[in-house]
């Protein structure tokens, strides 16, 4: 079936900082790709959609400068979340659409702590 | 908000018992999935019914839409510890997905 694969799990970054998370899809070519925050014990929240080779979207009240991305080739997104704050501070999560119609593969999260 | 309700919050059986989620949504939309996450961790799909079905098995699970109501129900038949995670109805109007609240179910051994 479709993988997504994201690096790294866990991160620990100190207020100021940048963190780059990646995705990639290892077994299939994504267009689109999605990131989305949760925060301890909620759902997920959809930051913005990636497309391959444009700019990505992002939802309303999600700061374009703060988290940037970058979906270079058909099999890698980043997210980079620049000066980090301690509210930052979320598990983020991507996603691809998988081929065919398998459904939305996701990545296995990153937890990210600024300290 | 576009994000759908589900009942209950949280919910604890015994270990054999059926478990039953419940998600409301609030668009239109061309199908409904549900996927299980485990603490802490990535999600994984379990199944996903079209807007034109009523009802779809998987395994031990079965779920049914009432896109009349605009509601969805997940049903885990003999569960297992295993079973002990986050489920999460997801709907999909156009490209995006919607997650609903979620469930945090836990199976007593």
């Amino acid at each position: 079936g479709a993988v997504v694969s994201q690096h790294p799990s866990r991160v620990i970054c100190k207020s100021g900082t940048s963190v780059k998370i990646e995705c990639r899809s290892l077994d299939f070519q994504a267009t689109t790709m999605f990131w989305y925050r949760q925060f301890p014990k909620q759902s997920l929240m959809l930051m913005a959609t990636s497309n391959e080779g444009s700019k990505a979207t992002y939802e309303q009240g999600v700061e374009k400068d703060k988290f940037l991305i970058n979906h270079a080739s058909l099999t890698l997104s980043t997210l980079t979340v620049t000066s980090a704050h301690p509210e930052d501070s979320s598990f983020y999560i991507c996603s691809a659409r998988g081929p065919g119609d398998q459904g939305y593969t996701f990545g296995s999260g990153t937890r990210l702590t600024v300290v | 908000s576009q994000q759908g309700e589900e009942d209950p919050q949280a919910l604890s059986i015994q270990e054999g018992e059926n478990a039953t989620m419940n998600c409301s949504y609030k668009t239109s939309i061309n199908n409904l999935q549900w996927y299980r996450q485990n603490s802490g961790r990535g999600l994984v799909h379990l199944i996903l019914i079209r807007s034109n079905e009523r009802e779809k098995h998987s395994g031990r699970l079965r779920v049914t839409l009432d896109t009349s109501k605009k509601s969805s129900s997940l049903l885990i038949t003999a569960s297992r510890a295993a079973d002990t995670a986050s489920y999460f109805c997801v709907t999909r109007g156009n490209e995006k997905l919607t997650f609903g609240t979620g469930t945090r179910l836990t199976i007593i051994p």
